[in-house]
């Protein structure tokens, strides 16, 4: 069964702080991308990457950063958290290009910055 | 600029039919997926189209016409459970995926 996690799925913080959240999928997809959903805009591809030590910016990719330095793990790092940067993050990961395209989402990190 | 288009918010009755909306401009297209998502979870793979017409998987069927920019999610029978929202996202000319906002679902007894 096709299975990707997120380190935690409720995390508080405060501004200022720095912080890091984990993923990893155990279906050796090549793929992974970081995306933040907030209420009335969908999801916003934040970051992605589509080989190990190899990451793309998406749409919003401002005040955050990524590392991949194993296949099955993508983490984002917020830098200095924000109070804006309160979102649900949601991590997700598809096999290579040109095949299905389907990508599979982990439970998701709600985080609060205060 | 590239856009996917769905309804915010619909409300149906258990045991009715209800058909989601989905209407999208992007730069080239290479399919359309249907996601669902309950609140507080994380998105689930329901439908994916790339060729016009219907596919039809147990109470759930998904439309394309790719001349339109226009697909819908038909739910039958409909049950409490299917309270959800309900993504349409778009593989775009260079793989990408496209996110619309969802449409909330509401069933009511």
């Amino acid at each position: 069964d096709v299975k990707v996690t997120q380190s935690s799925r409720y995390l508080v913080k405060r501004t200022g702080e720095k912080v890091f959240l984990e993923c990893v999928q155990d279906m050796d997809h090549e793929n992974m991308f970081w995306y933040r959903q907030d209420p009335g805009l969908g999801l916003r591809l934040i970051y992605f990457s589509y080989d190990v030590k190899m990451k793309e910016k998406g749409d919003i990719p401002e005040g955050y950063s990524v590392s991949r330095e194993k296949k099955e793990r993508f983490s984002l790092i917020l830098e200095s958290a924000s109070t804006n940067q309160t979102s649900m993050y949601l991590c997700a990961s598809s096999p290579l290009q040109g095949q299905s395209n389907e990508q599979f989402f982990g439970p998701g990190t709600r985080l609060t910055v205060l | 600029g590239q856009n996917i288009d769905q309804p915010t918010e619909m409300t149906a009755t258990e045991g009715a039919i209800v058909q989601i909306n989905c209407t999208y401009q992007t730069s080239g297209f290479n399919g359309l997926f249907w996601y669902q998502q309950h609140a507080g979870e994380a998105p689930t793979f329901l439908s994916y189209n790339v060729l016009d017409g219907l596919e039809e998987k147990g109470r759930f069927s998904s439309f394309l016409s790719r001349s339109k920019g226009y697909s819908y999610l038909l739910l039958k029978e409909l049950q409490m459970k299917d309270s959800a929202s309900y993504l349409c996202a778009v593989i775009d000319s260079n793989y990408q995926l496209i996110w619309g906002a969802g449409t909330k679902l509401i069933i009511k007894p």
